[in-house]
């Protein structure tokens, strides 16, 4: 099966709100990792990444939190708006040696805004 | 900047014909990606390119699938011939030089097979 998975396939949460989307991965040898946003009809937009010798980075309204003991990674969205309903992708870089690698996304979370 | 470009957006074909998509990628970007995105699902790698070089095609269904990057620019990928299986998005997705660094996607070919 694939290593990267989400814990919760759809998310609904209040504008305004801060949502939490989590993601478990299985190989402890991934040294990169990246959120993507994808709407409706487009492709998987880049939101944020983060490398294995980090626990946490932030940007704008969203922070990546990496937990390597337990191969957890997070990505939260502060306030919450309408625009960010979209289904939400990580994907691990499995790292097969030299500088390149597998990028393996999970099968996504679909988060729901309600106004 | 410009983004990640792919032509055609929808492309209806049938069983046993023939397609071909193309991508071009962002100006300076040397790795080039090919995705195939099945409904609910994440996108799937098909092969690798760094400038004309193949770097990993290891879930390419090469019987029937094949890509070329001629010039380290621009690429194509072909179907031939086609399956009802194949219906999917092909994504194409560059980066700078390594798959860990950010990569950024074009919107895709939706292909549905009849």
């Amino acid at each position: 099966g694939e290593s990267v998975g989400l814990h919760l396939p759809t998310l609904s949460v209040q504008e305004g709100d801060n949502s939490i989307i989590n993601c478990a991965y299985s190989n402890s040898a991934s040294d990169y990792f990246i959120w993507y946003k994808q709407e409706s009809g487009k492709g998987p937009q880049f939101i944020i990444d983060i490398r294995s010798n980090m626990d946490k980075r932030q940007g704008q309204r969203v922070t990546v939190l990496l937990n390597k003991t337990v191969k957890h990674l997070s990505l939260q969205i502060a306030a919450t708006q309408p625009g960010d309903s979209a289904v939400y992708f990580c994907a691990e870089n499995m790292n097969y040696g030299g500088s390149q690698g597998n990028l393996i996304f999970g099968k996504g979370t679909k988060l729901s805004v309600k106004p | 900047e410009a983004g990640v470009a792919q032509s055609p957006r929808y492309k209806i074909i049938e069983k046993r014909q023939s397609v071909a998509f193309w991508c071009n990628p962002i100006s300076g970007h040397a790795t080039l990606y090919w995705y195939q995105q099945i409904l609910g699902q994440g996108p799937k790698l098909l092969i690798q390119f760094q400038n004309n070089g193949v770097v990993d095609d290891s879930q390419l269904p090469k019987d029937r699938f094949s890509a070329e990057r001629l010039k380290g620019v621009d690429s194509t990928l072909k179907i031939q011939p086609a399956k009802l299986e194949d219906s999917a998005v092909y994504l194409c997705a560059s980066s700078l030089e390594h798959s860990n660094q950010p990569q950024h996607f074009g919107d895709g070919t939706r292909l549905s097979i009849l």
